[in-house]
C-alpha cells in the first residue's frame, strides 16, 4: 500500500529562518515523490519532483529510500513562501497519493 | 490553453439531491483524475481515468460515478448527495500515462445540508 505521512500540520516561523517540512513515506516498490504547493485562493501546483533534482523557488527536496524520507527544505524563508504543502507518491499506475498537508506560515 | 477547468466554483444541495461535477481540459491529456479535499485529510483520490472510455476507482469511490466519453471532458456525478460529500473536489490530468505530473483545475466547492 501506498501511504504519504505529513506529521505537522502547521508550520510557523519568522522571514529568513530555514524551514523544513517533513514528508515519510511507506511503499515497497520504487517511489515516484511530489511537492505541490497550494497558496492562497489558488489552485494545486507541483512544486517539485525527486527525479528533476531541482531547486524551486529555493527550495529543495532529496529522496532518502533508507529513512523513506523527502523532507522539503529552504534555507531562508519568505513571506510569499506561505502556503499550503502537500507531498505526494506515485508508486502505482498513476494513483497519486497525498499526505495530508502542512500550512506553512511565514511571519515578518 | 484555458488548462483544466471546472464548474461550478460553488454548489449547495439538499440531501438526496444529485448533480455534476464538470471537468475539462483542453491539454489533450490522456489521464484525468478527481479529488476530494478535506480538512486534516489531504486530497483523497476518487476516480480515475487513463484515456477516454476506461475509468477506475480511487480511494473513495463510494457515491461518485464517472464517465469518460472523450479526452477532454471528465464529470464527476454525485448520485444522491450526503452531508460527508461536504468537500472540494479538485480536478487533475496530465499528459502522458506514465508521467505524474498533475495540472490541477481551480476546484468546486460543495456544501450539502
Amino acid at each position: 500500500a501506498q501511504r504519504v505521512t505529513q506529521p505537522e500540520k502547521l508550520l510557523s516561523v519568522f522571514k529568513g529562518a530555514p524551514v523544513e517540512l517533513k514528508c515519510n513515506y511507506s511503499y515497497s516498490g520504487s517511489p515516484e515523490l511530489f511537492w505541490y504547493v497550494q497558496y492562497s485562493r489558488q489552485r494545486l501546483q507541483l512544486l517539485l519532483r525527486h527525479i528533476s533534482r531541482e531547486s524551486i523557488k529555493g527550495f529543495t527536496a532529496d529522496l532518502n529510500k533508507g529513512e523513506t524520507s523527502f523532507h522539503l527544505k529552504k534555507p531562508f524563508a519568505q513571506e510569499e513562501d506561505s502556503a499550503m504543502y502537500y507531498c505526494a507518491l506515485s508508486g502505482g499506475f498513476q494513483k497519486l497519493v497525498f499526505g495530508t498537508g502542512t500550512r506553512l506560515l511565514v511571519s515578518p | 490553453n484555458a488548462g483544466v477547468t471546472q464548474t461550478p466554483k460553488f454548489q449547495v444541495l439538499k440531501t438526496g439531491q444529485s448533480m455534476t461535477l464538470q471537468c475539462a481540459q483542453d491539454m489533450n491529456h490522456e489521464y484525468m483524475s478527481w479529488y476530494r479535499q478535506d480538512p486534516g485529510m489531504g486530497l483523497r483520490l476518487i476516480h480515475y481515468s487513463v484515456g477516454a472510455g476506461i475509468t477506475d476507482q480511487g480511494e473513495v469511490p463510494n457515491g461518485y460515478n464517472v464517465s469518460r466519453s472523450t479526452t477532454e471532458d471528465f464529470p464527476l456525478r454525485l448520485l444522491s448527495a450526503a452531508p460527508s460529500q461536504t468537500s472540494v473536489y479538485f480536478c487533475a490530468s496530465s499528459y502522458r500515462v506514465e508521467r505524474r505530473e498533475q495540472y490541477f483545475g481551480p476546484g468546486t466547492r460543495l456544501t450539502v445540508t
